[in-house]
């Protein structure tokens, strides 16, 4: 159980383009999803917290405008990164809390996006 | 300033020993701490969670340790086998801004 899933695994896109990563929980529901992105040999780091149903919040530099998260229902949160530049090429990975079980601060992560913008 | 250290440089062990991975932190108060095990190419798989109130947690042939004075957890894999090889995250959750920080891992390498 406890399985996310993100689609797609990999994509590649000119720049100026836009492109949606798919973040969904397939066996649990989530009211909390997190954006991350993971710069090679890197840690990752959290862009934004979306909440079903409300708006994301966003770490401090990461331009909301650029990086369009929804989070439209409690199996779904998708991230749209608009007028892509080379340098948003990343990994990006997202991870997901399961409402059901109280008191649980286990994230589940999905298997990750790689954007390269050429 | 905020910091999770872990070693940067890869840890390199012959199979069937104990590895020890460290994660240091400063001026954080994380409520818990969590291990994760990343493979190239993919998300993070959770592996074991302790609380600031605990000081070791086991679950097969993981263990974890935490002393929030040295402000410090130690994981060990004993009886490490080459399938172990990955790299192994540390991460802070802050009940106070409601996220996991993570440290930049260190990767370890099991010989067969």
């Amino acid at each position: 159980g406890a399985v996310v899933s993100q689609h797609p695994s990999w994509v590649i896109c000119k720049s100026g383009t836009s492109v949606k990563i798919e973040c969904r929980s397939l066996d649990f529901q989530a009211t909390t999803m997190f954006w991350y992105r993971q710069f090679p040999k890197q840690s990752l780091m959290l862009m934004a917290t979306s909440n079903e149903g409300s708006k994301a919040t966003y770490e401090q530099g990461v331009e909301k405008d650029k990086f369009l998260i929804n989070h439209a229902s409690l199996t779904l949160s998708t991230l749209t990164v608009t007028s892509a530049h080379p340098e948003d090429s990343s990994f990006y990975i997202c991870s997901a809390r399961d409402r059901q079980v109280l008191g649980s601060y286990e994230q589940y992560f999905g298997p990750g996006t790689r954007l390269t913008v050429t | 300033s905020q910091k999770i250290e872990q070693n940067s440089e890869a840890l390199n062990i012959q199979e069937g020993k104990t590895a020890t991975l460290t994660c240091n932190y400063t001026n954080y108060s994380p409520a818990y701490l969590q291990w994760y095990r990343q493979d190239p190419g993919r998300g993070p798989v959770f592996l074991l969670l302790i609380r600031e109130n605990e000081k070791e947690k086991r679950k097969e042939r993981l263990k974890v340790t935490f002393d929030t004075t040295l402000k410090q957890s130690l994981f060990h894999i004993t009886a490490s086998q080459p399938a172990d090889s990955a790299t192994y995250l540390c991460a802070l959750w802050m009940d106070s801004s409601y996220k996991l920080i993570f440290g930049s891992g260190t990767r370890l390498l099991v010989r067969p």
